[in-house]
């Protein structure tokens, strides 16, 4: 396994509020990724990172923001929280030829 | 861009063979992934193709046609806990697109006794 780890797993946050999702991975993978996953869309890429500072968009990134700092953290912000960003959020990086994902955090915007 | 599609639902029974397509049109292609992922979890790697033909392992096989733009997975002697959702997913083949996975968005299989 990648070691990956979500924090946290779980939130509640109200509507306009910034909330900070963290990714850490302990096997000094370059890339990695965040999605999120909704009933009908399947998982969707947000942001990802091919190394330190080194960040892009993915197809759903309005409304949320990245930033790495360290190889083994990657830190995904919703700069003010909506009700439209509830979801499950996973973290992924790159294994050699696969990706491993972390075990989700679960947002709901109320 | 990707877009790639797989049945939303079946249904088959424990013991059995069951075959999930996935077909995808893409604008560049390095490998076509498919994934499991049970209720409230991560999803878990089951297989990878990046050359035509039929990969096995276990009882889960996975084929490519990349000239038809098609995969399928083919699980064998099914068994309960295989009841899950599949997913299928493609890497772009574009130089330094981030070696990014674009999913489909499922196929949730059910297996009844």
């Amino acid at each position: 396994d990648a070691g990956i780890t979500q924090s946290p797993r779980h939130k509640v946050t109200e509507t306009g509020t910034p909330v900070t999702l963290r990714c850490h991975q302990t096997e000094n993978h370059r890339y990695m990724y965040w999605y999120r996953q909704d009933p009908g869309h399947g998982l969707r890429l947000i942001h990802y990172s091919y190394g330190v500072k080194d960040t892009d968009k993915g197809e759903v990134s309005d409304g949320y923001s990245v930033s790495r700092s360290k190889t083994e953290d990657f830190l995904l912000t919703l700069e003010s929280a909506t009700s439209s960003q509830t979801s499950v959020y996973f973290c992924a990086s790159r294994t050699g030829v696969g990706y491993t994902f972390g075990s989700g955090t679960r947002l709901t915007v109320v | 861009g990707q877009n790639i599609d797989q049945p939303t639902e079946m249904t088959a029974t424990e013991g059995a063979i069951v075959q999930i397509n996935c077909t995808y049109q893409t604008s560049g292609f390095n490998g076509l992934f498919w994934y499991q992922q049970h209720a409230g979890e991560a999803p878990t790697f089951l297989s990878y193709n990046v050359l035509d033909g039929l990969e096995e392992k276990g009882r889960f096989s996975s084929f490519l046609s990349r000239s038809k733009g098609y995969s399928y997975l083919l699980l064998k002697e099914l068994q309960m806990k295989d009841s899950a959702s599949y997913l299928c997913a493609v890497r772009d083949g574009v130089t330094g697109g981030g070696n990014k996975l674009t999913f489909g968005t499922g196929t949730q299989l059910k297996v009844e006794l």
